[in-house]
């Protein structure tokens, strides 16, 4: 297994930008495909987007797509979010996931989104 | 990309089994067995509990078991534990690299 940590959450402005990291350990990170996950306050889980093990594939929740970007360095064991335009009903606790399945999961980071 | 459905709220009796239950489609649930179960106590991250809808990872009690059947996964917990007592998550590959994960259902043991 591969141990998550993100950071980059805090609270920011409506239509402002925000750039979340997750940092893995270990050299097995860069042999997964990795998830952005995010939970809304007292709300469940939504899936928002996944990368192949080398960066090469993207994919989007349809709610997400244009505002949205995933991206991985593997050479740094760091995977990404960038989030464009922010909106309020984008608060929520933003985790990193490993893998098809989700065998590992980061802490959370918290994007507060308010003017 | 709808929700996968479970019903909001289970409960039962320390010991006792409970079955949660997480309806897809033939999109989803019906045609890959990617079917995953987490388990989320209040303001921690997620906890896989079982993967490919019935393994279940090391270390993980095997009072947990995971079982799909057409386009509908369950997750069983067999002698019931106050520690038990938490939120409970499907998630399902729904093909093309999306997933979608289910409503959620939180387990109260009463």
């Amino acid at each position: 297994q591969v141990q998550l940590v993100e950071s980059g959450g805090g609270v920011v402005q409506p239509g402002t930008s925000v750039r979340l990291s997750c940092v893995g350990s270990g050299v097995t990170f860069r042999s997964y495909g990795m998830h952005w996950v995010r939970q809304a306050p007292g709300k469940g889980l939504e899936w928002v987007a996944l990368i192949s093990y080398d960066g090469n594939s993207q994919q989007y929740v349809d709610s997400v797509k244009g505002r949205f970007t995933i991206s991985r360095d593997n050479s740094k064991n760091t995977l990404y979010l960038q989030i464009n335009s922010l909106r309020i009903d984008d608060t929520a606790v933003y985790f990193c996931a490993s893998g098809a399945s989700g065998d590992s999961w980061g802490q959370g980071t918290l994007v507060t989104v308010s003017s | 990309q709808s929700a996968l459905t479970q019903p909001a709220s289970v409960s039962g009796s320390p010991g006792q089994s409970i079955t949660i239950s997480c309806a897809g489609t033939s999109s989803d649930v019906g045609s890959y067995n990617l079917v995953s179960w987490f388990q989320q106590h209040p303001g921690k991250a997620p906890k896989l509990m079982i993967y490919e809808a019935n393994k279940r990872p090391s270390g993980v009690s095997n009072r947990f078991s995971g079982s799909r059947s057409g386009n509908t996964a369950s997750l069983t917990i067999s002698g019931l534990q106050t520690e038990d007592e938490a939120d409970y998550y499907c998630w399902a590959y729904a093909g093309s690299s999306t997933y979608v994960f289910g409503s959620g259902t939180k387990v109260t043991v009463v």
